[in-house]
């Protein structure tokens, strides 16, 4: 399957600054991505599909400007988390899709706000 | 509205024993469906999928079993052993908007015991 890497694997930040995470994929070339949260002992929550060079698509509840996606070329996706506070700790992973019935995913980052 | 449940939180087994775990779903218009195993910290590993017009799909000791009627799969690993414990997600896939996006159950947590 395809091998997806994410970079950091853990940051911790104050409250009100901002937090970029990248999502690389190193072997497949990915016109679509995916960013998903995870609360602790929760499901994978779907945030955004990022899309090459377009705007990537929010679900309803996620606030577009709060959580950036720029998805820039084949191979990487970023999300940024501007002014970050408390609540927006959580884990974040990124996946690249094979089609319906395939979804490889990153190894996720572990953002605290202090 | 959860259009995919697991309703086991929790699951434990002997080790040569079978682990049978299952996933409700309410969304006729899914096409696939998804198992996943999760590490804390880490990003969920792809391990098995059905078509929504198989019931039935086996690789090596994972076999996962559809029913639409019930709208009801499960995953069966025989024999279990004592690495298979983790949180194992179901998910189920639908075409929206030109890609597919996933939809995660909670998860259940199996514990293997030796």
């Amino acid at each position: 399957g395809a091998v997806v890497s994410q970079h950091p694997s853990r940051v911790i930040c104050k409250s009100g600054t901002s937090v970029k995470i990248e999502c690389r994929s190193l072997d497949f070339q990915a016109t679509t991505m995916f960013w998903y949260r995870q609360f602790p002992k929760q499901s994978l929550m779907l945030m955004a599909t990022s899309n090459e060079g377009s705007k990537a698509t929010y679900e309803q509840g996620v606030e577009k400007d709060k959580f950036l996606i720029n998805h820039a070329s084949l191979t990487l996706s970023t999300l940024t988390v501007t002014s970050a506070h408390p609540e927006d700790s959580s884990f974040y992973i990124c996946s690249v899709g094979g089609g319906g019935d395939t979804q490889y995913f990153g190894p996720g980052t572990r953002l605290t706000v202090l | 509205d959860q259009q995919v449940k697991q309703n086991s939180p929790s699951l434990s087994v002997q080790e040569g024993r079978i682990s049978i775990l299952n996933c409700d779903y309410t969304n006729s218009m899914f096409d696939y469906f998804l198992w996943y195993k999760k590490y804390p910290a880490e990003g969920p590993t792809f391990l098995i999928s059905i078509s929504s017009i198989k019931d039935k799909n086996e690789d090596g000791r994972f076999t996962v079993f559809l029913n639409k009627s019930a709208k009801h799969l499960s995953l069966h690993i025989v024999p279990s052993q004592p690495g298979d414990s983790a949180v194992y997600f179901c998910a189920a896939s639908a075409h929206t908007s030109g890609t597919y996006k996933y939809i995660f159950g909670t998860g259940t947590r199996l514990k293997v015991l030796a």
